[in-house]
Protein backbone atom coordinates (compact mmCIF):
# COMPACT_ATOMS: atom_id res chain seq x y z
CA UNK A 1 0.00 0.00 0.00
CA UNK A 2 0.80 3.60 -0.98
CA UNK A 3 2.07 5.64 1.96
CA UNK A 4 3.69 6.02 5.14
CA UNK A 5 4.07 3.34 8.04
CA UNK A 6 4.81 3.14 10.93
CA UNK A 7 5.61 0.44 13.47
CA UNK A 8 4.85 -0.93 16.15
CA UNK A 9 1.83 1.14 16.63
CA UNK A 10 1.66 0.47 20.60
CA UNK A 11 4.80 -0.19 22.90
CA UNK A 12 5.74 -0.71 26.00
CA UNK A 13 9.29 -0.80 27.47
CA UNK A 14 11.42 -0.48 30.64
CA UNK A 15 13.64 2.42 31.54
CA UNK A 16 17.24 1.60 30.37
CA UNK A 17 15.94 -0.32 27.38
CA UNK A 18 16.90 0.49 23.88
CA UNK A 19 13.76 0.62 21.62
CA UNK A 20 13.39 1.70 17.60
CA UNK A 21 10.43 2.78 16.04
CA UNK A 22 10.47 2.29 12.41
CA UNK A 23 9.33 4.38 9.62
CA UNK A 24 8.82 3.75 5.79
CA UNK A 25 7.34 5.23 3.36
CA UNK A 26 6.78 4.18 -0.14
CA UNK A 27 6.47 7.66 -2.44
CA UNK A 28 10.43 8.05 -2.32
CA UNK A 29 10.42 11.33 -1.10
CA UNK A 30 13.49 13.37 -0.02
CA UNK A 31 12.30 14.40 3.52
CA UNK A 32 11.32 12.78 6.52
CA UNK A 33 10.84 13.94 9.89
CA UNK A 34 10.36 12.83 13.45
CA UNK A 35 7.85 14.36 15.76
CA UNK A 36 7.09 13.59 19.06
CA UNK A 37 3.35 14.79 20.42
CA UNK A 38 2.52 15.37 23.99
CA UNK A 39 0.49 17.25 26.24
CA UNK A 40 0.39 21.01 26.13
CA UNK A 41 3.64 20.82 24.27
CA UNK A 42 2.21 20.35 20.74
CA UNK A 43 4.45 18.86 18.12
CA UNK A 44 8.26 18.89 18.45
CA UNK A 45 10.60 17.89 15.97
CA UNK A 46 13.28 15.49 16.78
CA UNK A 47 15.02 14.44 13.97
CA UNK A 48 14.87 15.04 10.03
CA UNK A 49 16.51 13.90 6.90
CA UNK A 50 16.72 15.43 3.74
CA UNK A 51 18.05 12.55 1.80
CA UNK A 52 19.55 9.30 2.52
CA UNK A 53 22.39 9.60 4.49
CA UNK A 54 21.97 13.44 5.75
CA UNK A 55 20.36 13.52 8.93
CA UNK A 56 20.31 16.90 11.16
CA UNK A 57 18.74 17.53 14.64
CA UNK A 58 15.63 18.87 15.43
CA UNK A 59 13.99 21.07 18.82
CA UNK A 60 14.37 18.07 21.26
CA UNK A 61 17.36 15.40 19.70
CA UNK A 62 18.60 14.33 23.45
CA UNK A 63 18.31 10.37 23.60
CA UNK A 64 17.47 9.92 20.25
CA UNK A 65 19.40 8.68 17.44
CA UNK A 66 18.29 8.36 13.84
CA UNK A 67 19.84 6.60 10.60
CA UNK A 68 18.76 6.89 6.87
CA UNK A 69 20.57 4.17 4.78
CA UNK A 70 17.94 3.94 2.29
CA UNK A 71 14.99 6.75 1.20
CA UNK A 72 12.56 4.84 1.87
CA UNK A 73 13.17 3.98 6.23
CA UNK A 74 14.05 6.13 8.60
CA UNK A 75 13.94 4.41 12.42
CA UNK A 76 14.17 6.41 15.70
CA UNK A 77 16.27 4.50 18.03
CA UNK A 78 15.76 5.46 22.06
CA UNK A 79 18.95 4.12 22.76
CA UNK A 80 18.17 4.38 26.77
CA UNK A 81 14.45 4.55 27.49
CA UNK A 82 13.16 7.31 30.06
CA UNK A 83 9.87 7.90 31.28
CA UNK A 84 10.14 11.25 30.04
CA UNK A 85 10.13 9.73 26.41
CA UNK A 86 6.69 8.61 27.11
CA UNK A 87 4.60 10.02 24.03
CA UNK A 88 3.09 9.53 20.74
CA UNK A 89 5.60 9.33 18.06
CA UNK A 90 5.04 10.42 14.57
CA UNK A 91 6.75 9.89 11.45
CA UNK A 92 6.52 12.17 8.35
CA UNK A 93 7.77 12.72 4.73
CA UNK A 94 7.51 14.94 1.81
CA UNK A 95 8.99 16.78 -0.93
CA UNK A 96 10.48 20.10 -1.70
CA UNK A 97 7.45 21.52 -2.37
CA UNK A 98 4.53 19.63 -1.45
CA UNK A 99 2.48 19.27 2.02
CA UNK A 100 4.30 16.78 4.98
CA UNK A 101 2.56 13.55 5.09
CA UNK A 102 2.49 11.82 8.31
CA UNK A 103 2.40 7.66 9.59
CA UNK A 104 -0.53 6.97 11.85
CA UNK A 105 2.02 7.58 14.93
CA UNK A 106 3.49 4.59 17.30
CA UNK A 107 2.28 5.06 21.27
CA UNK A 108 5.02 4.29 23.59
CA UNK A 109 4.88 4.15 27.13
CA UNK A 110 8.18 3.79 29.33
CA UNK A 111 7.78 2.07 32.72
CA UNK B 1 11.58 33.67 13.16
CA UNK B 2 9.27 31.90 11.84
CA UNK B 3 6.08 31.15 14.13
CA UNK B 4 2.63 29.93 14.14
CA UNK B 5 0.12 31.12 16.34
CA UNK B 6 -3.21 29.85 16.64
CA UNK B 7 -6.01 30.04 19.03
CA UNK B 8 -6.21 27.84 21.99
CA UNK B 9 -9.31 25.54 22.89
CA UNK B 10 -10.84 23.83 23.61
CA UNK B 11 -13.80 25.07 21.21
CA UNK B 12 -16.78 23.80 21.74
CA UNK B 13 -19.65 24.10 19.45
CA UNK B 14 -23.17 22.95 18.49
CA UNK B 15 -24.00 21.16 14.95
CA UNK B 16 -24.73 23.51 12.33
CA UNK B 17 -22.66 26.31 14.14
CA UNK B 18 -20.00 28.29 12.16
CA UNK B 19 -16.27 27.68 13.22
CA UNK B 20 -13.50 29.87 12.80
CA UNK B 21 -10.42 28.99 14.44
CA UNK B 22 -8.09 31.62 14.42
CA UNK B 23 -4.27 31.06 13.02
CA UNK B 24 -2.06 34.07 12.92
CA UNK B 25 1.92 33.49 11.48
CA UNK B 26 5.32 35.58 11.87
CA UNK B 27 7.72 34.58 8.43
CA UNK B 28 10.48 35.56 6.43
CA UNK B 29 9.72 35.91 2.52
CA UNK B 30 6.31 34.24 1.24
CA UNK B 31 6.04 30.78 3.20
CA UNK B 32 3.01 28.06 2.04
CA UNK B 33 0.23 27.52 4.41
CA UNK B 34 -1.28 24.73 6.01
CA UNK B 35 -3.86 23.45 8.12
CA UNK B 36 -4.21 19.62 9.13
CA UNK B 37 -6.37 17.89 11.18
CA UNK B 38 -5.79 15.14 13.53
CA UNK B 39 -9.01 12.96 14.58
CA UNK B 40 -8.57 10.84 18.25
CA UNK B 41 -5.95 7.80 17.61
CA UNK B 42 -4.94 9.40 14.29
CA UNK B 43 -1.89 11.22 12.55
CA UNK B 44 -2.32 14.23 11.35
CA UNK B 45 -4.08 14.83 7.81
CA UNK B 46 -3.75 17.63 5.72
CA UNK B 47 -7.08 19.63 5.33
CA UNK B 48 -6.38 22.35 3.28
CA UNK B 49 -3.49 24.31 2.04
CA UNK B 50 -2.50 27.96 0.25
CA UNK B 51 1.32 28.25 -1.01
CA UNK B 52 0.89 32.75 -2.16
CA UNK B 53 -1.31 35.31 -1.05
CA UNK B 54 -4.75 35.80 -1.09
CA UNK B 55 -4.76 31.84 -2.15
CA UNK B 56 -8.26 30.13 -0.90
CA UNK B 57 -7.52 26.21 0.07
CA UNK B 58 -10.57 24.29 0.66
CA UNK B 59 -11.90 21.22 1.70
CA UNK B 60 -14.70 19.28 3.18
CA UNK B 61 -16.47 22.29 3.84
CA UNK B 62 -13.74 24.04 5.25
CA UNK B 63 -11.75 27.40 3.92
CA UNK B 64 -8.94 29.43 4.94
CA UNK B 65 -7.69 32.72 2.92
CA UNK B 66 -3.97 33.47 2.79
CA UNK B 67 -3.87 36.90 3.99
CA UNK B 68 -0.48 38.56 4.07
CA UNK B 69 -1.65 41.73 5.34
CA UNK B 70 -2.85 40.18 8.56
CA UNK B 71 -0.23 37.58 8.30
CA UNK B 72 -3.82 35.27 8.94
CA UNK B 73 -5.09 31.57 7.65
CA UNK B 74 -8.05 31.98 9.82
CA UNK B 75 -9.84 28.40 9.19
CA UNK B 76 -13.75 28.48 8.64
CA UNK B 77 -16.61 26.05 8.16
CA UNK B 78 -20.34 27.47 7.84
CA UNK B 79 -22.00 24.50 9.59
CA UNK B 80 -20.32 22.12 11.67
CA UNK B 81 -21.00 18.46 12.10
CA UNK B 82 -20.45 15.95 14.89
CA UNK B 83 -17.69 14.18 12.75
CA UNK B 84 -16.00 17.22 12.71
CA UNK B 85 -14.84 16.55 16.53
CA UNK B 86 -10.92 16.61 15.93
CA UNK B 87 -7.87 18.76 16.83
CA UNK B 88 -6.63 21.24 14.18
CA UNK B 89 -3.09 22.65 13.29
CA UNK B 90 -2.40 25.60 11.59
CA UNK B 91 1.33 24.60 9.71
CA UNK B 92 3.45 27.14 7.83
CA UNK B 93 6.84 25.76 4.96
CA UNK B 94 9.25 28.56 5.17
CA UNK B 95 10.07 29.85 1.66
CA UNK B 96 13.47 29.72 2.30
CA UNK B 97 14.24 26.31 3.67
CA UNK B 98 11.88 23.41 2.66
CA UNK B 99 13.19 21.54 5.79
CA UNK B 100 11.54 23.46 7.65
CA UNK B 101 7.40 23.23 8.90
CA UNK B 102 5.95 25.00 11.88
CA UNK B 103 2.91 23.74 13.23
CA UNK B 104 0.85 25.90 15.96
CA UNK B 105 -0.31 24.08 19.42
CA UNK B 106 -3.83 22.65 17.82
CA UNK B 107 -7.00 23.40 18.65
CA UNK B 108 -9.49 20.95 19.79
CA UNK B 109 -13.35 21.61 18.57
CA UNK B 110 -15.97 19.67 19.97
CA UNK B 111 -19.08 19.40 18.46
CA UNK B 112 -22.30 18.51 20.10
CA UNK B 113 -25.18 17.28 18.63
Amino acid sequence: DAGITQSPRYKITETGRQVTLMCHQTWSHSYMFWYRQDLGHGLRLIYYSAAADITDKGEVPDGYVVSRSKTENFPLTLESATRSQTSVYFCASSESASPMNFGAGTRLSVL
Amino acid sequence: GNSVTQMEGPVTLSEEAFLTINCTYTATGYPSLFWYVQYPGEGLQLLLKATKADDKGSNKGFEATYRKETTSFHLEKGSVQVSDSAVYFCALRAQDNFNKFYFGSGTKLNVKP
